[in-house]
């Protein structure tokens, strides 16, 4: 029962450094998103992904980029990183809207 | 638009009953969402309700919808310290294949 599996779990960057987060579920799901956690923010939307072959915008996508794969995986890509960036990332995903399965996150640090 | 607000914490004593509220602003919202948040993990979905609904009860959970006002609550009848978490209202669309979350209320349960 892997669900959605996310790698790293703790990652800690240098500024302008670039690295991905890998998603993967396998739970057949059409739609996944990433979404970053802060405090008091609750959670926002960066890019999700209704299908294989597509993506879009969510409400925070700049300074990031996504990729759909194939339909299980979805990676998260920062090309320079800020440390505005410092948050909690959670991949997830779901067959129709609503019922999401989350992640367990990864915890990036941006000195 | 899409906004969904929610207090940030909450203390009850075990035993009590929580009450956790959520406005929400689009009126075309659908479907709307509890979700519950344990430390250092990812999100866990609790219930959910269809918008043409009033209320739902699943065991000690107790849904409300009052549509006119735009005002979802959750309700756990006899709170236990493994109900202590933050607790996330969401909203999706019918069709669109996104939730929005409000910030998560931090339920802590005391003796």
């Amino acid at each position: 029962n892997a669900g959605v599996t996310q790698t790293p779990k703790f990652q800690v960057l240098k500024t302008g450094q670039s690295m991905t987060l890998q998603c993967a579920q396998d739970m057949n799901h059409n739609s996944m998103y990433w979404y970053r956690q802060d405090p008091g923010m609750g959670l926002r939307l960066i890019y999700y992904s209704a299908s294989e072959g597509t993506t879009d915008k969510g409400e925070v996508p700049n300074g990031y980029n996504v990729s759909r794969l194939n339909k299980r995986e979805f990676s998260l890509r920062l090309e320079s990183a800020a440390p505005s960036q410092t948050s909690v990332y959670f991949c997830a995903s779901s067959e129709q809207a609503g019922e999401a399965f989350f992640g367990q996150g990864t915890r990036l640090t941006v000195v | 638009g899409e906004d969904v607000e929610q207090s940030l914490f909450l203390s009850v004593r075990e035993g009590d009953s929580s009450v956790i509220n959520c406005t929400y602003t689009d009126s075309s919202s659908t479907y709307l969402y509890w979700y519950k948040q344990e430390p250092g993990a990812g999100l866990q979905l609790l219930t959910y309700i269809f918008s043409n609904m009033d209320m739902k009860q699943d065991q000690r959970l107790t849904v409300l919808l009052n549509k006119k006002d735009k005002h979802l609550s959750l309700r756990i009848a006899d709170t236990q310290t493994g109900d202590s978490a933050i607790y996330f209202c969401a909203e999706s669309m019918s069709g669109y294949n996104k939730l929005i979350f409000g910030a998560g209320t931090r339920l802590a349960v005391h003796p």
